[in-house]
């Protein structure tokens, strides 16, 4: 079963720094995707950023990098230039494919990221 | 382009009750995931439903039951509700289930159910 480890309940970054927050994972599928949403207050889950496991360079979205490292199977986002909008929940998930097609996602414990100025 | 949207955004029940919860998939989107995210914790997933079919389902009891409509919107159903169902309820949308390695969920924003 694929399972996904955030260690850090919490993180606090100054505006304008960049904050990394942590996630690995453990699966024994070859092919996988790795995501990161972020979840403001209201609840609901906003795609940041996506690495597939052949993916031969680490993924950048605007702000957001992933810093993936297959062999130790971390997958750790690099937010830089924080801005208090950043403050939220984040969490780290991992794409499982069902045999007939399809697939769930399994989530990580997040991380609450609060900016301060 | 319209999103994912969800119905009710707030649902308050007593233990032993049922209740449904409703979700309209993004335009253009076939395929419906629910996932049940309990307070301080990452969401877990329920099950899938690929044209109107169930396509994959999670570790939860067959109290916890969905459809999928022709126009891909989707039910969540729970029976005998329990004080541990008290949680975010999220739907998710995205295009087709079938053969698709890399197929973005994109999330509504939840129906949060308390049961007292």
């Amino acid at each position: 079963a694929q399972k996904i480890t955030q260690t850090q309940p919490g993180m606090f970054v100054q505006e304008k720094e960049a904050v990394t927050l942590d996630c690995t994972y453990d699966t024994s599928d070859p092919s996988y995707g790795l995501f990161w949403y972020k979840q403001p207050s209201s609840g609901e889950m906003i795609f940041l950023i996506y690495q597939g496991s052949y993916d031969q360079q680490n993924a950048t979205e605007g702000r957001y990098s992933l810093n993936f490292q297959k062999a130790r199977k971390s997958a750790n986002l690099v937010i830089s230039a924080s801005q208090l909008g950043d403050s939220a929940m984040y969490f780290c998930a991992m794409r499982e494919d069902f045999t007939g097609g399809g697939n769930k996602l399994t989530f990580g414990t997040g991380t609450q990221l609060k900016v301060e100025l | 382009e319209t999103g994912v949207t969800q119905s009710p955004t707030h649902l308050i029940k007593t233990r032993g009750q049922q209740v449904t919860l409703r979700c309209s998939s993004q335009s253009g989107h076939n395929t419906v995931s629910w996932y049940q995210q309990a307070l301080g914790q990452g969401p877990q997933f329920i099950f899938q439903y690929y044209r109107e079919e169930e396509n994959g389902r999670g570790n939860f009891p067959p109290r916890f039951s969905g459809l999928q409509f022709p126009n891909y919107s989707s039910e969540l159903n729970v029976n005998a509700l329990e004080l541990d169902d008290s949680a975010l309820y999220l739907c998710a949308s995205s295009l087709d289930a079938a053969g698709g390695t890399y197929n973005e969920q994109f999330f509504g924003p939840g129906t949060r159910l308390t049961v007292l």
